[in-house]
């Protein structure tokens, strides 16, 4: 019953560092996404893929970069940290049919300082 | 491009006490709305959904929710809260169409907070 698993749970950056945030899933879906939340500002979709080998830009992707190159995971990569990346990230996948409920990871928190 | 708006940030009930949680979504021609609920320390997870049909959807938990298209809401609605109701929770809205859940908006979250 794992789900969404997410790693680390919480990490601390130095502005210009570099890190990768891991995302795996066990329920065979096609769909993958990475949010981010902030306070009071609900979820941004960051990138997204529809299946192995294919991503796509969301509403928020500047400073971030994906790939997928297996079903099960999707990981997101910061290059340059910047203060302004300071957020929750979230994983989350579906089954890909229209209205398939999101299922997420228990998130990662990211300061850049 | 379709926006969710929820109105209240917080909502503090007391226990047992009812409470609705607004939500209001812009106009298209067909909508799908959600309810997510964020416990502490968690992802969300899907509390409720309307796609067609009835406009009055349940939940396991005592929740129910009603689509207005009219009104364009969908609010949540409990009859008698439980501490562990406590949580945030967020409206989100796609149109009909091509797409799946990349083309979900998601509003800003209302947290909830059943006091004793």
């Amino acid at each position: 019953n794992a789900g969404v698993t997410q790693t680390p749970k919480f990490r601390i950056l130095k502005i210009g560092q570099s890190m990768t945030l891991q995302c795996t899933q066990d329920m065979n879906h096609n769909y993958m996404y990475w949010y981010r939340q902030d306070p009071g500002m609900g979820l941004k979709l960051i990138y997204y893929s529809v299946g192995a080998g294919i991503t796509d830009k969301g509403e928020v992707p500047n400073g971030y970069n994906v790939s997928r190159s297996t079903t099960e995971d999707f990981p997101l990569r910061l290059e340059l940290a910047a203060p302004s990346q300071t957020s929750v990230y979230f994983c989350a996948s579906s089954s890909g049919t229209d209205n398939s409920p999101l299922h997420f990871g228990n998130g990662t928190r990211l300061t850049v300082t | 491009a379709q926006s969710v708006t929820q109105l209240d940030s917080q909502v503090p009930v007391f226990e047992e006490a009812p409470v609705e949680l607004r939500c209001n979504y812009s106009s298209s021609v067909s909508v799908y709305l959600f309810w997510y609920v964020q416990y502490p320390n968690q992802g969300l997870q899907l509390l409720l959904k309307y796609l067609s049909g009835s406009t009055l959807v349940e939940s396991i938990n005592g929740f129910e929710a009603e689509f207005n298209k009219s009104q364009t809401s969908f609010h949540l609605r409990k009859p008698s809260v439980h501490i562990s109701d406590t949580a945030e929770y967020f409206c989100a809205v796609r149109s009909g169409g091509q797409g799946g859940s990349e083309k979900l908006v998601f509003g800003k979250g209302t947290k909830l907070t059943v006091n004793p």
